[in-house]
């Protein structure tokens, strides 16, 4: 089965701690995506990727950092400089910019 | 409009009615428009992706509209069924690269 899978479902960290989110596809898309959900907001784009070995900022990237070094994995680190942490976190993946995305089940962070 | 806006909010309809909500967008620069469903404690799932002006597209009893001139575009559910009951996003992209997501509209379906 094809699909875009985030583990873990939810995940508790201490304040000052760096965390790492996990996304993998086997779609074989180009490209990658990681949004962030907070109440009463749409989702913001975080980090994309369009390409192995390349990635922008989107427009919420400060206090994050992500890395491309597969074509099927993008995972995404949370650190301390992020000021509110705690928010539910998509990836997603489409073949090509402007096509229609592909979402994994998200990951919804605590930081106390 | 700067951003991408959802109407309504929320939205109660009794099973078997048909209901519409809309998407308004910024229409400068129009890539496409795309339209997800999101349902409790599933991923989103993409519905539709719009990118000519008047364009109609239509999955089941599910149908949607495009304008980009005046930027909007409207989603049509015909005959409400429980499984309807979802939250939907619709995002915009700009140029060819970034999507830009509303609010959402949640919708619930009473039995």
């Amino acid at each position: 089965d094809g699909g875009i899978t985030q583990s873990p479902k939810y995940l508790f960290r201490k304040e000052g701690q760096n965390v790492t989110l996990s996304c993998e596809q086997n779609l074989n898309h180009d490209a990658m995506y990681w949004y962030r959900q907070d109440p009463g907001q749409g989702l913001r784009l975080i980090y994309y990727s369009q390409i192995v070995n390349d990635f922008q900022k989107g427009d919420i990237a400060e206090g994050y950092s992500v890395s491309r070094e597969k074509k099927e994995s993008f995972p995404l680190t949370v650190t301390s400089a992020q000021k509110n942490p705690t928010a539910f976190y998509l990836c997603a993946s489409c073949v090509r910019e402007g096509d229609e995305q592909y979402f994994g089940p998200g990951t919804r962070l605590t930081v106390t | 409009i700067l951003n991408v806006e959802q109407s309504p909010q929320s939205l109660h309809v009794q099973e078997g009615d048909s209901t519409n909500f809309t998407c308004s967008f910024p229409s400068s620069n129009f890539y496409a428009l795309h339209w997800y469903r999101w349902e409790t404690a599933k991923s989103p799932e993409a519905l539709f992706v719009m990118t000519l002006n008047g364009d109609e597209k239509k999955k089941g009893r599910i149908s949607a509209t495009l304008n980009t001139k005046e930027g909007y575009s409207y989603l049509y559910i015909k005959g409400s069924q429980p499984e309807d009951s979802a939250t939907y996003l619709c995002a915009r992209n700009f140029g060819n690269e970034k999507l830009t997501f509303g609010t959402g509209t949640r919708l619930t379906i009473i039995p």
